[in-house]
């Protein structure tokens, strides 16, 4: 049992440039999401997914696309990199995502834009 | 709208020494649950502890306890004995719960023990 697993570690991309992070879960959550991590801002959600199929934005959603094919994998596309979003992005997944689970997160994936 | 506040941006401590990490929390919510998290230097979040707005009794695990207070809108944490390896940033969340489910993060509490 891997948990939430996400790669890349490490990534530095030009602005302009595309990238996908992917994020896997193997716990049968049926719930996952997307945070950003910036200095003196906590963590932020972008995206979140309550099964697949179904994804819906969170409090910074601009400038990400997701998609949710199957239970397991919920993978964060950037698709014309900004300095802006430079930032440790950390996926999350909890049970049925209803209040009283507990969200665990990915180890993250530090990503820079020059 | 959900909110969370960590007023303590740095704590430093010696070791063995008592320390409390604040937070309050606003929400409109009668049923809701609170989380701490603790962020090691390698990065990871771990999660430590959820409370939901129904159980009132402090928690104890080890050196750790959690003070609960409705009355206050508080969840503070507390590591009694501090040693190095609790050195991390704390970060304090709670739900907003409905169909529109997140976790709503404070700015996090950089504790720094030092021998």
């Amino acid at each position: 049992n891997a948990g939430v697993t996400q790669t890349p570690k490490f990534q530095v991309l030009k602005t302009g440039q595309s990238m996908t992070l992917q994020c896997a879960q193997d716990m049968n959550h049926e719930y996952m999401s997307w945070y950003r991590q910036d200095p003196g801002m906590g963590l932020r959600l972008i995206h979140y997914s309550v099964g697949a199929g179904i994804t819906d934005q969170g409090e910074v959603p601009n400038g990400y696309n997701v998609s949710r094919s199957t239970t397991e994998d919920f993978p964060l596309r950037l698709l014309s990199a900004a300095p802006s979003q430079t930032s440790v992005y950390f996926c999350a997944s909890s049970l049925s995502g209803m209040r009283r689970d507990t969200q665990y997160f990915g180890p993250g994936t530090r990503l820079t834009v020059l | 709208a959900q909110k969370v506040t960590q007023a303590q941006t740095e704590i430093s401590v010696v070791e063995k020494e008592d320390v409390t990490l604040d937070c309050v929390y606003e929400t409109r919510d009668t049923t809701y649950y609170l989380f701490w998290y603790k962020q090691p230097p390698s990065g990871e979040l771990v999660f430590l502890i959820r409370r939901n707005s129904f159980d009132e009794q402090n928690e104890i695990s080890g050196r750790y306890s959690w003070n609960f207070q409705k009355s206050t809108s508080s969840f503070n944490f507390t590591i009694t004995a501090s040693q190095v390896v609790d050195s991390a940033v704390y970060f304090c969340a709670q739900n907003s719960g409905g169909s529109n489910y997140k976790l709503t993060f404070g700015k996090g509490t950089l504790l720094t023990v030092n021998p």
